[in-house]
């Protein structure tokens, strides 16, 4: 049971290049979560889905992107990274909405 | 703007000692009370939570939380430290109304044990 995946690791970019952070689970969980964790500053949701179609903002969407086009896939897009989404980034799903359970391992992104 | 509070961003203990991590939260309707542990290198696992009835809640590894609502209030606690409970502890909160998705979580308390 993989639980969810996130894919890649670590990458770093250019300022202005875009990426998609991938976000797999097979628990078939309908809620789903992306966060940002920043040195001291704990987790920051940054959009959520509460099933195939359904998305809507967090606490500091801008500059991001989302899409759950199936129950298993939830991509985060940066179209024009900037140094301040220099961070690490969290995908996680649940079986209740609210109460992110299951955390895949985080990509650590570098913005230069 | 909803907030949860963790009072300290480092603790160091000795193993064998009581550990109490704060927890405030800034919200005044009703939640729901989460407790997340990172192992160094490793993912958020859920600790405990709690959603209602007995405030006191127990979770793995020994834990346990209460809450005291006329604080808002969810302080985690250990009555004896091992030194594989080093880790970030973050508390979490869920109001649990209209936009009852979006979960907040504290900065975090790094607890260092020493063997």
């Amino acid at each position: 049971n993989a639980g969810v995946t996130q894919t890649p690791k670590f990458r770093i970019l250019k300022i202005g290049q875009s990426m998609t952070l991938q976000c797999t689970q097979d628990m078939n969980h309908n809620y789903m979560y992306w966060y940002r964790q920043d040195p001291g500053m704990g987790l920051k949701l940054i959009y959520y889905s509460v099933g195939a179609g359904i998305t809507d903002k967090g606490e500091v969407p801008n500059g991001y992107n989302v899409s759950r086009s199936t129950t298993e896939d939830f991509p985060l897009r940066l179209e024009l990274a900037a140094p301040s989404q220099t961070s690490v980034y969290f995908c996680a799903s649940s079986l209740e909405g609210g109460q992110p359970q299951h955390f895949g391992d985080g990509t650590r992104l570098s913005i230069l | 703007a909803q907030s949860v509070s963790q009072h300290n961003h480092h603790v160091i203990l000795s193993e064998a000692a009581s550990l109490e991590l704060g927890c405030n939260y800034s919200y005044g309707g009703t939640v729901n009370l989460f407790w997340y542990v990172q192992y160094p290198g490793q993912h958020l696992q859920l600790l405990l939570k709690y959603f209602s009835g007995d405030p006191l809640v127990k979770g793995i590894k020994g834990f346990e939380a209460e809450f005291i609502k006329s604080k808002f209030s969810f302080n985690l606690r250990k009555p004896s430290v091992q030194w594989s409970d080093t880790a970030e502890y973050f508390c979490a909160v869920n109001p649990t109304g209209a936009g009852g998705f979006k979960t907040i979580f504290g900065a975090g308390t790094r607890l260092f044990v020493k063997a």
